[in-house]
């Protein structure tokens, strides 16, 4: 069975640009989470959506992250504009079931370098 | 005091060793609590649950002291292959420790 997909695996930009990290979540999951994971501040929580609703974007960096789910099976993450501070590896993660119980499934997350 | 703070490492033992980590977390009320394994570039996945009893999985053992506020793993007979990041987690999805780096050394 496949598991939740991300893409791009890489990434490398200019500061400025923009960045738009795509998750295909595990079918059936109604949980999608985005992390973010840097060696100063670990895996940190930026938005989860159950059934594609956002429910708590507390997470959020700033104005110029964005994430949305259009439908079951595909949430995005933008970054506009990019600044080199957002290199880090972006996660995506679902779950079916309870929040806080089960496991949480991770995608192979996105590298991203912004210089 | 940070929601959760796990010791940093790392924790360099021989092959065939005990070794023990904790996780101390403030929130009182956090109800769910997990450690997750993640190698070297790779994405977390689930060790085990942590139970109010104290569970174990082989020669993983997990334990939970509310009174004191800490979550403890101990692995038992360390392989090479135990080298790892352990995170715990103490209010999924919430609040990840940053992790504890363990190498395992022939």
């Amino acid at each position: 069975d496949a598991g939740v997909i991300q893409s791009p695996r890489h990434e490398v930009t200019e500061m400025g640009q923009e960045v738009t990290l795509r998750c295909k979540p595990i079918s059936g999951h109604d949980y999608l989470f985005w992390y973010r994971q840097t060696m100063m501040r670990g895996l940190e929580l930026l938005i989860y959506f159950n059934n594609n609703v956002p429910i708590d974007d507390s997470g959020m960096p700033e104005d110029r992250f964005s994430a949305k789910m259009p439908n079951a099976s595909f949430s995005t993450l933008k970054i506009q504009p990019s600044e080199p501070r957002d290199s880090a590896v972006y996660f995506c993660a679902s779950k079916g079931g309870l929040l806080d119980t089960g496991e949480l499934f991770f995608g192979e997350g996105s590298r991203l370098t912004v210089l | 005091r940070k929601e959760v703070e796990q010791d940093p490492g790392p924790f360099n033992v021989p092959e065939g060793a005990t070794v023990a980590f904790n996780c101390t977390y403030s929130n009182s009320a956090s109800q769910s609590f997990f450690w997750y394994r993640q190698d070297c570039r790779k994405e977390p996945k689930l060790l085990m649950s942590v139970y109010s009893s104290g569970n174990e999985d082989g020669r993983f053992t997990a334990q939970l002291n509310r009174a004191s506020q800490y979550i403890s793993l101990l692995i038992r007979d360390s392989k090479l292959s135990d080298s790892a990041t352990y995170l715990c987690v103490v209010k999924q999805p919430l609040v990840f420790g940053k992790g504890t780096r363990l190498s395992v050394i022939a």
